[in-house]
């Protein structure tokens, strides 16, 4: 079965800081990986997505990802935050083939500070 | 083009009622899946459906039921309600199974509350 680990249940950085919100999973099969941002009083948006092929993911609002095999990562990282950026951030992964089931971490809260 | 629609986006409730919630999808999309999101237990898969079959379900006691219409609107119906059944319930879309590798698209979420 898979599992996903998001370590930081809370990450301050001050405003222009650069940002890695951490993310670990594991599967005995291949996986499709996901960030998703959180913001208050809203539902989840995708960030991002691995599905194959390059292991760097641009997403949107500047943000990026890194899946790591040998690791079991899906670091996600930003190079300058902005106060916009406090919200709550959420990895995911699917099972690539079989019965699925989307299994998400517990969730990061990302709080950027002035 | 309209976004994921739950309604309503706020509910109350007391003990042993019973509740639907409503979700329409995005345009086009074939798959719902519907998500428990709580404070202590985060965001737990209840069910999909696809073409009005439910594909897979979570670990839910079967007081938790949906279903899906002809125009893959959903709805989702929670009988017998406990306090522990407060949580934000949020739905999702995509354009094939889940398993098909499609993102999901979420609504705002329908913040059910027991008293």
């Amino acid at each position: 079965a898979q599992s996903v680990t998001q370590l930081d249940s809370q990450v301050p950085v001050f405003e222009e800081a650069p940002v890695e919100l951490r993310c670990n999973y594991s599967s005995s099969v291949s996986v499709y990986l996901f960030w998703y941002v959180q913001y208050p009083n809203q539902g989840l948006q995708l960030l991002l997505k691995y599905l194959s092929g390059s292991t760097l993911v641009k997403g949107i609002n500047g943000f990026e990802a890194e899946f790591n095999k040998s690791q079991t990562s899906f670091h996600l990282r930003k190079p300058s935050v902005h106060i916009s950026d406090t919200a709550e951030y959420f990895c995911a992964v699917t099972k690539v083939s079989g019965t699925y089931k989307y299994i998400f971490g517990t969730g990061t809260r990302l709080k950027v500070l002035a | 083009k309209a976004g994921v629609t739950q309604t309503p986006r706020y509910l109350i409730k007391t003990r042993g009622q019973q509740v639907t919630l409503s979700c329409s999808p995005i345009s086009g999309h074939r798959s719902v899946s519907w998500y428990q999101q709580t404070p202590g237990q985060g965001l737990q898969f209840l069910f999909e459906y696809f073409s009005e079959t439910q594909r897979n379900k979570g670990n839910f006691p079967g007081r938790f039921s949906g279903r899906q219409f002809s125009n893959s609107r959903s709805e989702m119906n929670v009988s017998t309600l406990e306090l522990g059944d407060s949580a934000l319930y949020l739905c999702a879309s995509s354009l094939g199974p889940v398993d098909s590798n499609q993102p999901q698209h979420f609504g705002d979420g329908t913040r059910l509350s027991i008293l």
